[in-house]
C-alpha cells in the first residue's frame, strides 16, 4: 500500500511569511509525528498525534509553530512569520497507535520529507 | 534525561570489513532502541530494533544496559550499506512513549 505522503517536496519562502507543510499518513494508523532534520542539529521531535488525545505539543521550538490533524488523519504544520533558522527538512512519520503502558513502541514509517528554504 | 550520542559523524571502511557503528544513550528507565537507515535520496526507515533481536541485512545490534550502548555491527561490509544510520531511543512507558530521540547520525561509506 501507499506510504507516508508529505507535501510540497521543496518550497522556497521569503523570511516572515507563513508555510504550511501537509502529511498524509498510512491508512489505518492513528498516531503521526513529526520531526525536524537540519544540519548541525540531527532529528528533532516536534509533535505527536496520538488519536483523539491531545496532542504531544513538547517538541515545538516556538510559538511560531503549531500543528493540527483533521478527522484523524492528514496533518498539517504551520510556521508562522518564519525565520532563516527554519530551514531545515521536515518529516512526518505514522504508526499504529503505541499504547501507554503497552509493551512496545510501534514502528514508525517515515514520509520522504519536506525540504523548507527560508530566504 | 534522554539522550542518544552517535561519537562518529562520518565512518570508511573497505568492502568486506568488518563494521561497527557506536550508539550510546541515557535514559532513566527502559528504554527501547532502533537504528534507523536513510541510503541516497530514498527516506528514513527502520533497520532494527532491539526487541526483535533480528538480523537485518546481514546487521545486528545488542542493548547492553551496563554500558548503556546499542552497537551496530556487521562482519562484511557491502558497498550497498553506504547510507547515514541513525540510533534512536524511545521509552517504553509514561509520557516519552510515541516519540524518538534521535542521535545525530553516522554517515557509513563502504569503499569498494
Amino acid at each position: 500500500g501507499a506510504g507516508v505522503s508529505q507535501s510540497p517536496s521543496n518550497k522556497v519562502t521569503e523570511k516572515g511569511k507563513d508555510v504550511e507543510l501537509r502529511c498524509d499518513p498510512i491508512s489505518g494508523h492513528t498516531a503521526l509525528y513529526w520531526y525536524r532534520q537540519s544540519l548541525g542539529q540531527g532529528l528533532e521531535f516536534l509533535i505527536y498525534f496520538q488519536g483523539n488525545s491531545a496532542p504531544d505539543k513538547s517538541g515545538l521550538p516556538s510559538d511560531r509553530f503549531s500543528a493540527e490533524r483533521t478527522g484523524g488523519s492528514v496533518s498539517t504544520l504551520t510556521i508562522q512569520r518564519t525565520q532563516q533558522e527554519d530551514s531545515a527538512v521536515y518529516l512526518c512519520a505514522s504508526s499504529l497507535a503505541s499504547f501507554m503502558g503497552g509493551p512496545y513502541q510501534e514502528t514508525q514509517y517515515f514520509g520522504p520529507g519536506t525540504r523548507l528554504l527560508v530566504l | 534525561a534522554q539522550r542518544v550520542t552517535q561519537p562518529e559523524k562520518l565512518l570508511s571502511v573497505f568492502k568486506g570489513a568488518p563494521v561497527e557503528l557506536k550508539c550510546n544513550y541515557s535514559y532513566s528507565g527502559s528504554p527501547e532502541l532502533f537504528w534507523y537507515v536513510q541510503y541516497s535520496r530514498q527516506r528514513l526507515q527502520l533497520l532494527l530494533r532491539h526487541i526483535s533481536r533480528e538480523s537485518i541485512k546481514g546487521f545486528t545490534a545488542d542493548l547492553n544496559k551496563g554500558e548503556t550502548s546499542f552497537h551496530l555491527k556487521k562482519p562484511f561490509a557491502q558497498e550497498e550499506d553506504s547510507a547515514m544510520y541513525y540510533c534512536a531511543l524511545s521509552g517504553a512507558r509514561g509520557s516519552t512513549l510515541g516519540r524518538l530521540y534521535f542521535g545525530r547520525g553516522t554517515q557509513l561509506t563502504v569503499w569498494p
